[in-house]
């Protein structure tokens, strides 16, 4: 299994600025995914990240407004710009187990926008 | 801390008892299937996993069923115990390459002693 630390793991911010959210992993992997939780709701997939390479967004989310870092094997960040009320949610990293199969997750990180 | 599952649908067991949550998917050609549990505060937790050649997968006191002509997946625990108390997630697998999870709506589930 992999071991997945998320700083912060919480977060009050003003509307109209923007947070990056960190995710560090105990081990190399190739693919690096982030989540958006809403209060009271399943998990969303935002985008893909890929070392090397920029990262694929999913439908209804754009790389303006979540810009995403892969700098190594190990590491990822996640921005979330211009942040509004409606971004408060729980933001998660994942990478694929061995073979590409189970994921593991970070323990969120809780946004609450004001 | 604020719960994950304030407007999910919920579930309430006594403890001892066996526990049933199920889980429609969305698509056919969804190969890979995983259980998850998510407790408050916590990101999700792999529970057990299924794929799409299996009918029925156990582990300890976890039960995963799939019903491919249905589209339809259940968890069983067995014996619920308070530290089951979470929300449980189902989620299927749509590209054999990445391992992109797509997410059901989650059902949480509470133990009574």
């Amino acid at each position: 299994s992999a071991v997945i630390s998320q700083k912060p793991s919480r977060d009050i911010c003003q509307r109209g600025t923007s947070l990056t959210i960190q995710c560090q992993v105990d081990s190399q992997v190739t693919m690096m995914f982030w989540y958006r939780q809403q209060p009271g709701q399943s998990l969303t997939l935002i985008a893909t990240a890929n070392q090397g390479s920029e990262a694929t967004y999913e439908s209804g989310f754009v790389i303006d407004k979540f810009p995403i870092s892969r700098p190594n094997l190990t590491f990822s960040t996640l921005t979330v710009s211009n942040m509004s009320p409606e971004d408060s949610s729980i933001y998660l990293c994942s990478v694929s187990g061995t073979g590409g199969t189970e994921a593991f997750f970070g323990q969120g990180t809780r946004l609450t926008v004001v | 801390g604020e719960s994950v599952g304030l407007h999910l649908p919920t579930l309430s067991v006594q403890e001892g008892d066996n526990s049933i949550i199920n889980c429609a998917y969305s698509n056919s050609a969804s190969d890979y299937f995983i259980w998850y549990k998510q407790e408050s505060g916590k990101g999700p937790q792999f529970i057990i996993d299924i794929r799409s050649n299996m009918d029925k997968r156990q582990g300890q006191r976890v039960t995963v069923l799939l019903n491919k002509t249905v589209k339809h997946l259940s968890l069983q625990i067995a014996a619920t115990q308070p530290g089951d108390s979470a929300v449980y997630f189902c989620a299927e697998n749509l590209n054999n390459a990445g391992n992109m999870l797509t997410f059901g709506g989650g059902t949480r589930l509470m133990v009574k002693p």
